[in-house]
């Protein structure tokens, strides 16, 4: 149980193009989502916090209009690359919080890697 | 502001050898401790997690970790590592299952 998915596992897209990321909770209800940014070799930074049906809440330094986050259901959140350069280059982690497994852990996906060229 | 503090940039042990990773937590009140583990280009996986009770918390994968409280410390061991134990492990703070802030990370190498 508990299973986090995200589409796609990998994508390269071109510089100026905007790119979707689906973050999907398989098994339970995610009342919150959470968008993180790993660069190689360094931790996870978390990028924003999404509940079902608000508005995302973003993290200091983080441009919302860059980075487009939509948590439409309980299910699904989204992440979209707007206009994406070379430097956004990176590996996005999502994670979901619901009432599987009780209320204090996120349930992460797999990942998604984005090369823009 | 919480935070968490990874000694270890990388450490390489024996394989059968015991191993520590060190973590330190600032927090102003009782906190969310989890130890995840990251294999090369893949998510996290929970490894153990510590909300309350027992400050001996077992996890998977043969690992625990323990809370000293006085220490500020979240300490994670396992007695015997196996080859398949390589991998980069994240210690983490959380509030309510919010706001998780990450170590840096330790990189194990298993040396065979």
């Amino acid at each position: 149980g508990a299973v986090v998915s995200q589409h796609p596992s990998w994508v390269i897209c071109k510089s100026g193009t905007s790119v979707k990321i689906e973050c999907r909770s398989l098994d339970f209800q995610a009342t919150t989502m959470f968008w993180y940014r790993q660069f190689p070799k360094q931790s996870l930074m978390l990028m924003a916090t999404s509940n079902e049906g608000s508005k995302a809440t973003y993290e200091q330094g983080v441009e919302k209009d860059k980075f487009l986050i939509n948590h439409a259901s309980l299910t699904l959140s989204t992440l979209t690359v707007t206009s994406a350069h070379p430097e956004d280059s990176s590996f996005y982690i999502c994670s979901a919080r619901g009432r599987a497994g009780g209320d204090y852990e996120q349930y992460f996906g797999p990942g998604t890697r984005l090369t823009v060229t | 502001a919480q935070s968490v503090t990874q000694p270890d940039i990388h450490i390489t042990v024996s394989e059968g050898a015991s191993l520590e990773l060190r973590c330190n937590y600032s927090y102003g009140a009782t906190p969310y401790l989890f130890w995840y583990v990251q294999s090369p280009g893949q998510g996290l996986q929970l490894l153990l997690k510590y909300f309350s009770g027992d400050t001996l918390v077992q996890g998977i994968k043969g690992f625990e970790a323990e809370f000293k409280r006085s220490q500020s410390s979240f300490n994670l061991r396992k007695p015997s590592v196996h080859w398949s134990d390589a991998a980069e492990y994240f210690c983490a703070v959380g509030e309510d299952g919010n706001d998780m802030r990450f170590g840096a990370g330790t990189r194990l190498t298993v040396k065979p």
